[in-house]
């Protein structure tokens, strides 16, 4: 049973660097895509981005100025660097796996596989 | 401001059903697939539809999707006090190149 464990530092100050990591057992990255989504306080989901198995990424375009998803996977790990952070960046993330396919000519997308969670505050 | 639009909130009785609907625009639920999560405080979100109207294991069949041009539904039969949560809708847009939420809706079960 595949399981998403997440780590990274939970207080930030303005202008500095979110840095997350997250951890894949029980499944390699081979035919998925990993993202990255958040909820900020009171309001609803946002995908961040995703990196292929093949470290191929994309992006939120309203994110992709100052986000970078990466994957090692010797460590079977993929991260999250959030750059010049403000107080608008406070939420929670979330690490997920997606499975992602064309049939019928229509796009499938979905996430099956969360990790818990962490809690990002940004204050100075 | 979400590119998919869900009602706030819906409140329904124990027992009784709701429908949750999603409406997006041909780039987003008109084309592509949509999924739908339940979101409980202080958990990650759990599947709960994909690809329209697929349940994944567990997920009981009181749980149901549907869509119809660019507006999709979710389907919830007997109505249990564990139901209340966040419910969003979720797809691929072709025009943003990005996974897309709706605002979500709050379901109280009264």
């Amino acid at each position: 049973q595949v399981q998403l464990q997440q780590w990274g530092a939970g207080l930030l100050k303005p202008s500095e660097t979110l840095s997350l990591t997250c951890a894949v057992y029980g499944e390699s990255f081979s035919g998925y895509y990993w993202s990255w989504i958040r909820q900020p306080p009171g309001k609803g989901l946002e995908w961040i981005g995703e990196v292929s198995d093949s470290g191929r990424t994309n992006y939120n375009p309203s994110l992709e100025s100052r986000a970078t998803i990466s994957i090692d996977t010797s460590k079977n790990q993929f991260s999250l660097k959030l750059r010049s952070v403000t107080a608008a960046d406070t939420a929670v993330y979330y690490c997920a796996r997606h499975t992602a396919y064309t049939y019928s000519n229509s796009y499938s997308y979905h996430t099956d596989v969360w990790g818990e969670g962490t809690t990002v505050t940004v204050s100075s | 401001q979400s590119v998919l639009t869900q009602p706030p909130s819906v409140s329904a009785a124990p027992g009784q059903k709701v429908t949750l609907s999603c409406s997006g625009s041909r780039s987003n639920i008109g084309n592509n697939f949509i999924s739908w999560y339940q979101h409980l405080p202080g958990t990650a979100p759990k599947l709960l539809i994909y690809d329209n109207n697929k349940r994944p294991s567990g997920i009981p069949d009181r749980f149901s999707g549907s869509k119809s041009g660019t507006s999709a539904t979710l389907g919830i039969t007997g109505l249990q006090t564990g139901d209340e949560a966040h419910y969003y809708c979720a797809t691929w847009d072709n025009s943003l190149n990005s996974w897309v939420f709706g605002g979500g809706t709050k379901l109280t079960v009264l």
